[in-house]
């Protein structure tokens, strides 16, 4: 059975903190992918990035960087400088085995952070 | 181009009654998919449809229905809704295989008295 674990439940820094929210995974399947959603205040659920199981480079993206281990099976997300606009609940996310049109997604519970002006 | 769209965004009902929840998307995608949110339990899978034609039971299907009306369409219904379905439903879809994102409509806060 597929299993996400976002062990941080709420996270509160002050502005240009920088903070990293933390990811772990189980799975028995060889090739996965992983990915994190936004969903702020106003409750929709925004895509944020996608990283298959077989590329392990880090990846940033202007204040937000991913880092994904393996070894650790672990995906974890970092924001550079954090702003007001970056609260919400964060959530990790991970693929099933199936192929196809039945993939479906293991969410882990959200890590919700506060950022305090 | 709308994406996914949910009807209604609030609902109130009363334990027993019954409602559908409407889903459609305009991007051709062929899997849909309804969720839950509830405080502190993430989002849970209800019901997924992997092509029109085709419902699955995901994490938490008990007291729902589906019903996958075309490809652009997909409802979910609470045939006698009781105070534990109390919630805020997604919607969503994608298209077929591991790599794509699901995306999702903007929710339903349902409240079950």
């Amino acid at each position: 059975a597929q299993k996400v674990t976002q062990a941080q439940t709420e996270i509160s820094v002050v502005e240009k903190e920088d903070v990293t929210l933390d990811c772990v995974y189980e799975t028995r399947d060889t090739t996965y992918y992983l990915f994190w959603y936004k969903q702020p205040p106003s409750g929709e659920l925004v895509f944020l990035i996608r990283r298959n199981s077989f590329d392990e480079q880090n990846e940033i993206s202007g204040r937000y960087s991913w880092n994904f281990q393996k070894s650790t099976s672990s995906f974890n997300f970092t924001i550079t400088a954090s702003q007001v606009v970056d609260s919400a609940v964060y959530f990790c996310a991970l693929s099933d085995l199936r192929v196809g049109a039945n993939s479906k997604l293991t969410f882990g519970k959200g890590i919700t952070l506060s950022v305090r002006p | 181009n709308a994406g996914v769209t949910q009807t209604p965004k609030f609902q109130v009902l009363k334990t027993g009654q019954s409602m559908t929840l409407q889903c459609a998307q305009d991007m051709n995608h062929n899997s849909m998919y309804w969720y839950r949110q509830d405080p502190g339990m993430g989002l849970r899978l209800i019901y997924y449809s992997a092509s029109e034609g085709t419902t699955d039971k995901g994490e938490v299907p008990n007291g729902y229905n589906v019903s996958r009306l075309n490809k652009r369409e997909f409802s979910l219904r609470l045939e006698s809704a009781a105070p534990s379905q109390t919630s805020v439903y997604f919607c969503a879809s994608k298209e077929s295989g591991r790599y794509y994102e699901q995306f999702f409509g903007p929710g339903t806060r349902l409240t079950v008295l």
